[in-house]
């Protein structure tokens, strides 16, 4: 199975803010790799998809990047809505497993 | 408006079986892949299989592999996750998602807990 790993595992922001959370695969999953948006008792939510392809609907100023084994969601100018945990999929291969998660905490 | 709508929240005791199930609305249901994520409390999320309602073609991951039972009936658009023999350790909230570009989960459902307890 590919691994991945996400860092950081926690993160503590302002309103405003830029932030980056990583994504580190196992092996090369070319582009396959989605980021989600989880807020407490909801279901996830899709932000990004194939690397760097914005879902209908989401704002703008959530943008990934990268290919191969090393990927990036950037958040740009963080709003309150935004505090939330984040988790990266791959989807080159089944089982398309996902990173541990990233919780974005206000500061 | 495209949706998957899941069955209730279940409470059972260890050795009880249990089928949840995930019915999709709005779009082709034989069209796309539904998968199965599994959250356990306070946890990541856990891919556990998919399938193709079109021909039921499914892939497991090895993790869940002999553990659940995914199947469709195409005939009323719905997707199931079964067990046969439940365990304390399979407390956890279960949601489907529906396969779409680049093989995300752009649909998901709104999740169902299962608390399996004596």
């Amino acid at each position: 199975d590919i691994q991945m790993t996400q860092s950081p595992s926690s993160l503590s922001a302002s309103v405003g803010d830029r932030v980056t959370i990583t994504c580190r695969a196992s092996q090369s999953v070319t582009t396959y790799l989605n980021w989600y948006q989880q807020k407490p008792g909801k279901a996830p939510k899709l932000l990004i998809y194939g690397a760097s392809s914005l879902q209908s609907g989401v704002p703008s100023r959530f943008s990934g990047s990268g290919s191969g084994t090393d990927f990036t969601l950037t958040i740009s100018g963080l709003q309150p809505e935004d505090f939330a945990t984040y988790y990266c999929q791959q989807s080159d291969r089944t089982p398309n497993t996902f990173g541990q998660g990233t919780k974005l905490e206000i500061k | 408006e495209v949706q998957l709508v899941q069955s209730g929240a279940e409470v059972k005791k260890p050795g009880e079986s249990l089928k949840i199930s995930c019915k999709g609305s709005g779009y082709t249901f034989t069209g796309s892949w539904i998968g199965w994520v599994r959250q356990m409390p306070g946890k990541g999320l856990e891919w556990m299989g998919i399938i193709f309602p079109g021909d039921s073609d499914i892939r497991y991951s090895s993790s869940f592999q002999g553990q659940v039972t995914i199947s469709a009936d195409k005939s009323i658009n719905t997707a199931y996750l079964q067990w046969s023999s439940l365990k304390a350790s399979d407390t956890a909230m279960y949601y489907c998602a529906r396969r779409a570009a680049q093989d995300a989960f752009d649909i998901w459902g709104q999740g169902t807990m299962v608390a399996v307890s004596s």
